[in-house]
């Protein structure tokens, strides 16, 4: 299976700043990586798919970039609804596998 | 806007089998893309449990495929989970989805259901 780990954890940050988040897989995916932020009680939401491509509806505040084994998501000015926690995903091979998450708090 | 809602027990005794299904609308299921359950144990992470095409080809995760069957029914254009032999560390919401063949994200996703595994 292929390891996803993102870092850190859990942040601390606050309304305006920016923010980025690191996934690492334990092999190449090229740039079969997705992002999805998920809020209490909630579905996951895509947020950015084959690694920095915007899905429909999400902000232009979210970016994402990499290729390979290293890839970030850039929030770029933090809004209140963005505090929730953050998954990534490999699609480049079954089993599919997801990060750990990191939960992003209000400082 | 794709639509998909899962039903199913949200009690199941250890041992027995939990059976889910996820309803589409707005979306014909056999026109295309694949439809996966993914699951999450309260206070943890994803993890992707299977897939299925409209065509019936299924995909599953090694780590649970022993117990685990996916079937789609497109006359009602849903599809179902069955997962066998359950226990404790079973208990999740589940999520079905949406996959996206090309790049392989999960665009759609049902609202979860909370499954219990306890007698």
């Amino acid at each position: 299976d292929i390891q996803m780990t993102q870092s850190p954890s859990s942040l601390s940050a606050s309304v305006g700043d920016r923010v980025t988040i690191t996934c690492r897989a334990s092999q190449t995916i090229s740039s079969f990586l997705n992002w999805y932020q998920q809020k209490p009680g909630k579905a996951p939401k895509l947020l950015i798919y084959a690694a920095s491509s915007l899905q429909s509806g999400v902000p232009s505040t979210f970016s994402g970039s990499g290729s390979g084994t290293d890839f970030t998501l850039t929030i770029s000015s933090l809004q209140p609804e963005d505090f929730a926690t953050y998954y990534c995903q490999q699609s480049y091979g079954t089993p599919y596998t997801f990060g750990q998450g990191t939960k992003l708090e209000i400082k | 806007q794709v639509q998909l809602q899962e039903s199913g027990p949200g009690l199941v005794k250890p041992s027995e089998t939990l059976s889910l299904t996820c309803a589409v609308s707005r979306y014909s299921i056999s026109s295309g893309y694949y439809w996966g359950w993914i699951r999450q144990p309260p206070g943890k992470g994803l993890e992707w449990i299977g897939s299925i095409y409209d065509s019936g080809s299924t995909y599953y995760n090694p780590s649970l495929k022993s117990r685990v069957t996916i079937s789609v029914d497109t006359s009602k254009n849903q599809f179902s989970l069955k997962l066998s032999s359950v226990t404790a560390a079973d208990t999740a919401v589940y999520y079905c989805a949406r996959r996206i063949a090309v790049a392989g994200q999960f665009d759609y996703w049902g609202q979860g259901t909370l499954v219990t595994v306890s007698s």
